[in-house]
């Protein structure tokens, strides 16, 4: 299995919602990472998670909650958003601390419209 | 800090023509290299990498030589094709963090 799979695809919620993004990988990788990526821009970085640890938030809002309950899964929950919150997730992974060697694996992205 | 440049796009072709499009870094160290694809409504997929000076990484056609004398990673193939067409994001890691950091993008565009 190299797949990067992120559930679900497309999510439309209210600001009022709470409603969470659900990311998983059984490649045995122990690095994981949420970006942002607004049209027609790159992906952003969120947040990185190293071994079930948060490593990095790139100080992102805390509308924006992660959760790495195990190495083979990522969520990111979300609260109270704005409407400038609307892009498309994505979730990654790589063999962590050797990311550069191997590479980073993306997932197809969930796309959040929020109304 | 370790950043990525590459050209404005969007690039236009006809099919079969040759694709060259520009990236430079600038980085501490021995940063590892990347080009990724985006197909419309898509994930970014690893197109190729190079991780160390003079390195080609090859895919689909699509090479690239990383070269630390003129720091640039830039991309070629020799025939493009319709199905090409997509975002292309060149993107480094500088190796100390887990951070891949991204260039602005180029849109192709390939027409028959």
């Amino acid at each position: 299995d190299t797949e990067v799979t992120q559930t679900p695809k497309h999510l439309v919620m209210g600001m009022t919602n709470k409603k969470s993004l659900k990311c998983e990988q059984h490649m045995g990788h122990r690095a994981m990472y949420w970006y942002k990526q607004k049209a027609k821009k790159p992906p952003e970085l969120m947040f990185v998670y190293s071994y079930e640890k948060l490593s990095i938030n790139e100080s992102v809002p805390s509308r924006f909650s992660p959760e790495c309950p195990n190495s083979s899964l990522l969520n990111l929950h979300l609260h109270a958003l704005q409407p400038e919150d609307s892009a498309l997730y994505l979730c990654a992974s790589s063999q962590t601390r050797t990311g550069g060697i191997y590479g980073y694996t993306f997932g197809s992205g969930t796309r959040l419209t929020v109304v | 800090g370790n950043s990525v440049t590459q050209m404005e796009g969007p690039v236009t072709l006809s099919e079969e023509a040759f694709l060259t499009i520009n990236c430079t870094y600038t980085a501490t160290g021995y940063p590892s290299l990347f080009w990724y694809v985006q197909y419309p409504g898509e994930g970014l997929q690893l197109l190729l990498k190079a991780t160390k000076a003079d390195d080609k990484g090859s895919n689909k056609g699509f090479e690239a030589t990383y070269r630390k004398e003129t720091t640039s990673f830039h991309l070629e193939k020799g025939s493009v094709q319709v199905s090409d067409s997509a975002v292309y994001f060149c993107a480094l890691d500088g190796g100390a963090t887990n951070k891949l950091i991204f260039g602005t993008g180029t849109l192709l565009a390939v027409q028959p």
